[in-house]
Protein backbone atom coordinates (compact mmCIF):
# COMPACT_ATOMS: atom_id res chain seq x y z
CA UNK A 1 0.00 0.00 0.00
CA UNK A 2 1.03 3.19 -0.86
CA UNK A 3 2.17 5.95 1.98
CA UNK A 4 1.57 9.44 2.89
CA UNK A 5 2.31 11.28 -0.28
CA UNK A 6 3.07 14.82 0.01
CA UNK A 7 3.70 17.64 -3.07
CA UNK A 8 5.48 19.80 -3.92
CA UNK A 9 8.83 17.92 -2.28
CA UNK A 10 10.21 21.61 -2.19
CA UNK A 11 9.55 25.02 -2.96
CA UNK A 12 10.36 28.25 -3.25
CA UNK A 13 8.73 31.24 -2.57
CA UNK A 14 8.92 35.20 -1.79
CA UNK A 15 7.66 36.83 1.41
CA UNK A 16 3.94 38.16 0.59
CA UNK A 17 3.31 35.44 -2.33
CA UNK A 18 0.82 32.26 -1.32
CA UNK A 19 1.66 28.71 -1.16
CA UNK A 20 -0.76 25.39 -1.71
CA UNK A 21 0.32 22.23 -0.60
CA UNK A 22 -1.19 19.03 -0.99
CA UNK A 23 -1.67 15.66 0.92
CA UNK A 24 -2.98 12.12 -0.21
CA UNK A 25 -3.06 10.34 2.96
CA UNK A 26 -3.06 6.51 3.12
CA UNK A 27 -5.83 4.19 1.84
CA UNK A 28 -8.87 4.23 4.69
CA UNK A 29 -7.49 6.56 6.81
CA UNK A 30 -10.01 9.68 7.07
CA UNK A 31 -7.75 11.87 9.77
CA UNK A 32 -5.30 14.39 7.90
CA UNK A 33 -3.02 16.52 10.20
CA UNK A 34 -0.65 19.29 9.34
CA UNK A 35 2.48 20.53 11.02
CA UNK A 36 5.51 22.74 10.74
CA UNK A 37 8.40 21.28 11.93
CA UNK A 38 11.80 24.00 11.73
CA UNK A 39 15.42 23.03 11.99
CA UNK A 40 15.93 21.26 15.78
CA UNK A 41 12.07 21.74 16.58
CA UNK A 42 9.67 19.00 16.83
CA UNK A 43 6.60 19.00 14.71
CA UNK A 44 3.87 21.92 15.53
CA UNK A 45 0.72 20.78 15.34
CA UNK A 46 -1.41 23.21 12.47
CA UNK A 47 -4.47 21.53 11.60
CA UNK A 48 -6.34 18.19 11.95
CA UNK A 49 -9.28 17.35 9.47
CA UNK A 50 -11.62 14.25 9.67
CA UNK A 51 -14.70 13.54 7.17
CA UNK A 52 -13.67 17.12 6.15
CA UNK A 53 -14.46 18.49 8.78
CA UNK A 54 -11.87 20.58 10.60
CA UNK A 55 -11.62 19.25 14.60
CA UNK A 56 -8.12 20.68 15.83
CA UNK A 57 -6.20 24.14 15.47
CA UNK A 58 -2.78 24.95 16.51
CA UNK A 59 -1.70 28.45 17.75
CA UNK A 60 -1.42 29.63 13.68
CA UNK A 61 -2.38 32.84 12.26
CA UNK A 62 -5.29 33.01 10.27
CA UNK A 63 -3.06 33.39 6.95
CA UNK A 64 -2.69 29.55 7.56
CA UNK A 65 -6.08 27.66 6.13
CA UNK A 66 -6.83 24.06 5.43
CA UNK A 67 -9.20 22.00 3.50
CA UNK A 68 -10.04 18.35 2.88
CA UNK A 69 -11.87 16.73 0.41
CA UNK A 70 -14.21 13.94 -0.07
CA UNK A 71 -10.98 11.36 -1.24
CA UNK A 72 -9.64 12.77 2.36
CA UNK A 73 -7.25 14.18 0.55
CA UNK A 74 -6.11 17.92 1.95
CA UNK A 75 -4.62 21.22 1.26
CA UNK A 76 -2.79 23.32 3.56
CA UNK A 77 -2.54 27.04 2.15
CA UNK A 78 -0.36 30.10 3.72
CA UNK A 79 -1.03 33.15 2.72
CA UNK A 80 1.20 36.52 2.79
CA UNK A 81 4.10 34.53 3.33
CA UNK A 82 6.41 35.55 5.90
CA UNK A 83 10.36 34.98 6.17
CA UNK A 84 9.62 32.73 9.07
CA UNK A 85 7.27 30.31 7.29
CA UNK A 86 10.35 28.91 6.16
CA UNK A 87 10.07 24.93 7.19
CA UNK A 88 9.55 21.65 6.59
CA UNK A 89 5.40 20.98 6.42
CA UNK A 90 4.48 17.49 7.26
CA UNK A 91 1.12 16.11 6.62
CA UNK A 92 -0.17 12.86 9.00
CA UNK A 93 -2.86 10.30 8.13
CA UNK A 94 -4.61 8.12 10.30
CA UNK A 95 -7.46 6.47 10.31
CA UNK A 96 -9.52 8.52 13.29
CA UNK A 97 -7.73 11.10 14.85
CA UNK A 98 -4.62 11.66 17.39
CA UNK A 99 -5.30 9.34 19.58
CA UNK A 100 -4.13 6.98 17.18
CA UNK A 101 -0.55 6.42 15.19
CA UNK A 102 0.20 9.13 12.78
CA UNK A 103 2.09 8.26 9.42
CA UNK A 104 4.06 10.88 7.86
CA UNK A 105 4.72 11.69 4.44
CA UNK A 106 8.12 12.86 3.41
CA UNK A 107 7.20 16.47 3.91
CA UNK A 108 7.64 19.82 1.72
CA UNK A 109 10.56 21.99 2.33
CA UNK A 110 9.49 25.63 1.89
CA UNK A 111 12.00 28.21 1.29
CA UNK A 112 10.88 31.97 1.77
CA UNK A 113 13.50 34.56 0.37
CA UNK B 1 -1.88 24.63 26.48
CA UNK B 2 -0.66 21.34 26.85
CA UNK B 3 3.08 21.05 26.99
CA UNK B 4 5.91 18.03 26.44
CA UNK B 5 9.34 18.07 27.33
CA UNK B 6 11.83 16.11 26.93
CA UNK B 7 15.73 15.70 28.02
CA UNK B 8 18.36 15.44 26.98
CA UNK B 9 18.22 17.77 24.10
CA UNK B 10 21.69 16.18 22.55
CA UNK B 11 23.38 13.09 23.66
CA UNK B 12 26.40 11.28 22.30
CA UNK B 13 27.25 8.12 22.61
CA UNK B 14 30.04 5.60 21.90
CA UNK B 15 28.62 2.22 20.14
CA UNK B 16 27.57 -0.35 22.42
CA UNK B 17 26.60 2.15 25.14
CA UNK B 18 23.40 2.48 26.36
CA UNK B 19 20.97 5.70 25.64
CA UNK B 20 17.58 6.99 27.75
CA UNK B 21 15.41 9.95 26.61
CA UNK B 22 13.04 11.38 28.87
CA UNK B 23 9.76 12.90 28.39
CA UNK B 24 7.45 15.04 30.75
CA UNK B 25 3.85 16.61 30.31
CA UNK B 26 2.47 19.13 31.59
CA UNK B 27 -0.90 17.52 31.69
CA UNK B 28 -2.25 13.89 31.90
CA UNK B 29 -1.72 12.17 28.88
CA UNK B 30 -4.26 9.46 27.48
CA UNK B 31 -1.57 7.66 25.88
CA UNK B 32 1.86 8.53 24.70
CA UNK B 33 3.61 8.12 21.34
CA UNK B 34 6.78 7.85 20.48
CA UNK B 35 8.55 8.40 16.88
CA UNK B 36 12.21 8.24 15.24
CA UNK B 37 12.92 10.61 12.56
CA UNK B 38 16.38 10.02 10.65
CA UNK B 39 18.51 13.15 9.15
CA UNK B 40 16.67 14.52 6.40
CA UNK B 41 13.52 12.28 7.09
CA UNK B 42 9.84 12.00 8.33
CA UNK B 43 8.82 11.11 12.07
CA UNK B 44 8.64 7.26 11.97
CA UNK B 45 6.19 5.91 14.63
CA UNK B 46 7.68 3.61 16.81
CA UNK B 47 5.31 2.63 19.76
CA UNK B 48 2.12 4.06 21.62
CA UNK B 49 1.38 3.34 25.02
CA UNK B 50 -1.67 3.86 26.92
CA UNK B 51 -1.90 2.05 30.42
CA UNK B 52 -0.86 3.74 33.43
CA UNK B 53 2.72 2.03 34.54
CA UNK B 54 2.72 0.34 30.83
CA UNK B 55 6.15 -1.48 29.74
CA UNK B 56 6.65 -2.01 26.39
CA UNK B 57 9.81 -3.75 24.73
CA UNK B 58 10.58 -3.50 21.38
CA UNK B 59 14.36 -6.11 20.60
CA UNK B 60 16.55 -3.21 22.42
CA UNK B 61 14.25 -0.36 22.81
CA UNK B 62 11.91 -0.42 26.37
CA UNK B 63 9.20 1.84 26.47
CA UNK B 64 7.61 3.04 29.55
CA UNK B 65 4.74 5.15 30.69
CA UNK B 66 4.65 6.25 34.23
CA UNK B 67 2.12 5.97 37.00
CA UNK B 68 0.40 9.02 36.98
CA UNK B 69 0.81 9.42 32.80
CA UNK B 70 2.58 12.56 32.77
CA UNK B 71 5.46 10.99 32.09
CA UNK B 72 7.31 8.54 29.79
CA UNK B 73 10.77 7.04 28.74
CA UNK B 74 12.86 5.57 26.10
CA UNK B 75 15.92 3.11 26.69
CA UNK B 76 17.93 1.52 23.71
CA UNK B 77 20.14 -1.10 24.98
CA UNK B 78 23.98 -1.40 23.19
CA UNK B 79 23.15 1.49 20.76
CA UNK B 80 23.93 0.88 16.83
CA UNK B 81 24.97 3.40 14.31
CA UNK B 82 21.29 2.35 12.92
CA UNK B 83 20.05 4.16 15.87
CA UNK B 84 20.95 7.55 14.90
CA UNK B 85 18.33 10.44 14.63
CA UNK B 86 15.59 12.19 16.84
CA UNK B 87 13.31 10.40 19.20
CA UNK B 88 10.05 12.30 19.88
CA UNK B 89 7.53 11.99 22.25
CA UNK B 90 4.28 12.91 21.79
CA UNK B 91 1.03 13.41 23.69
CA UNK B 92 -2.85 14.17 22.50
CA UNK B 93 -4.30 16.26 24.61
CA UNK B 94 -7.17 15.19 22.91
CA UNK B 95 -8.58 13.50 19.58
CA UNK B 96 -8.03 16.51 17.78
CA UNK B 97 -4.55 17.54 18.35
CA UNK B 98 -1.18 15.95 19.15
CA UNK B 99 1.75 17.77 21.12
CA UNK B 100 5.45 17.18 20.24
CA UNK B 101 8.35 17.66 22.37
CA UNK B 102 11.48 18.94 20.87
CA UNK B 103 13.05 15.68 20.72
CA UNK B 104 16.33 14.22 21.68
CA UNK B 105 19.36 14.10 19.15
CA UNK B 106 20.93 10.68 19.50
CA UNK B 107 24.87 10.46 17.47
CA UNK B 108 26.53 6.90 17.76
CA UNK B 109 30.35 7.00 17.55
CA UNK B 110 31.45 3.83 15.78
Amino acid sequence: DAGVTQSPTHLIKTRGQQVTLRCSPISGHKSVSWYQQVLGQGPQFIFQYYEKEERGRGNFPDRFSARQFPNYSSELNVNALLLGDSALYLCASSKTGSNQPQHFGDGTRLSIL
Amino acid sequence: GQQVMQIPQYQHVQEGEDFTTYCNSSTTLSNIQWYKQRPGGHPVFLIQLVKSGEVKKQKRLTFQFGEAKKNSSLHITATQTTDVGTYFCAGPPSNYKLTFGKGTLLTVNP
